[in-house]
């Protein structure tokens, strides 16, 4: 079974500083790795996504993420962020061979000050 | 582009009665997910259809049905419903034929129960 353990509960950075929201998981075959975005009262928005090629995907927004293998990985990284950035940030991962069901983390809530 | 329709968008139930949310998912997905995430908690797996069978199952109380139907639409029905079962629920679809791991997640429909 996977599992996945998102490291900060909470990030608190100020506005145009760096950020790095930390994601490890766990499981015994190949995965798929997902982050997913949630502002206040909403659902939840696909961010970026490994599915298989190039360990480093971006988003359209600036965000990053790198899929490392050997650390069992998948850090979100922003080199400046942006009030707007303040939500809730869920990483995801799913069985390659399996129909698409998502185990999240707990969530890291960012919180981006001016 | 369509997206993931859930309905009620809100609901209000008391202890012991009996809730119905509907789900219909992106034209030509053939897979639906649905998702319970309490507060302050992340989202965790009830149960998953595939061309109208159930294909997966998760932490779903016995108190809980769900079906997919012939349009592919499906709803969750909830019966004596506990105070523990307020939440947010979300419905999520996916196409195995574009990508069977890349879930679109609706609004969610938010049940308090009193």
């Amino acid at each position: 079974a996977q599992s996945v353990t998102q490291l900060d509960s909470q990030v608190p950075v100020f506005e145009e500083a760096p950020v790095e929201l930390r994601c490890n998981y766990s499981s015994s075959v190949s995965v798929y790795l997902f982050w997913y975005v949630q502002y206040p009262n909403q659902g939840l928005q696909l961010l970026l996504k490994y599915l298989s090629g190039s360990t480093l995907v971006e988003s359209i927004n600036g965000f990053e993420a790198e899929f490392n293998k050997s650390q069992t990985s998948f850090h979100l990284r922003k080199p400046s962020v942006h009030i707007s950035d303040t939500a809730e940030y869920f990483c995801a991962v799913s069985e390659a061979s399996q129909g698409g069901k998502l185990i999240f983390g707990q969530g890291t809530e960012l919180s981006v000050k001016p | 582009a369509a997206g993931v329709i859930q309905s009620p968008r809100h609901l209000i139930k008391e202890k012991r009665e009996t809730a119905t949310l509907k789900c219909y998912p992106i034209p030509r997905h053939d897979t639906v997910y649905w998702y319970q995430q309490g507060p302050g908690q992340d989202p965790q797996f009830l149960i998953s259809f595939y061309e109208k069978m159930q294909s997966d199952k998760g932490s779903i109380p016995d108190r809980f049905s769900a079906q997919q139907f012939s349009d592919y639409h499906s709803e969750l029905n909830m019966s004596s419903l506990e105070l523990g079962d307020s939440a947010l629920y979300f419905c999520a679809s996916s196409s195995r034929h574009s990508g069977a791991n890349v879930l679109t997640f609706g609004a969610g429909s938010r049940l308090t129960v009193l």
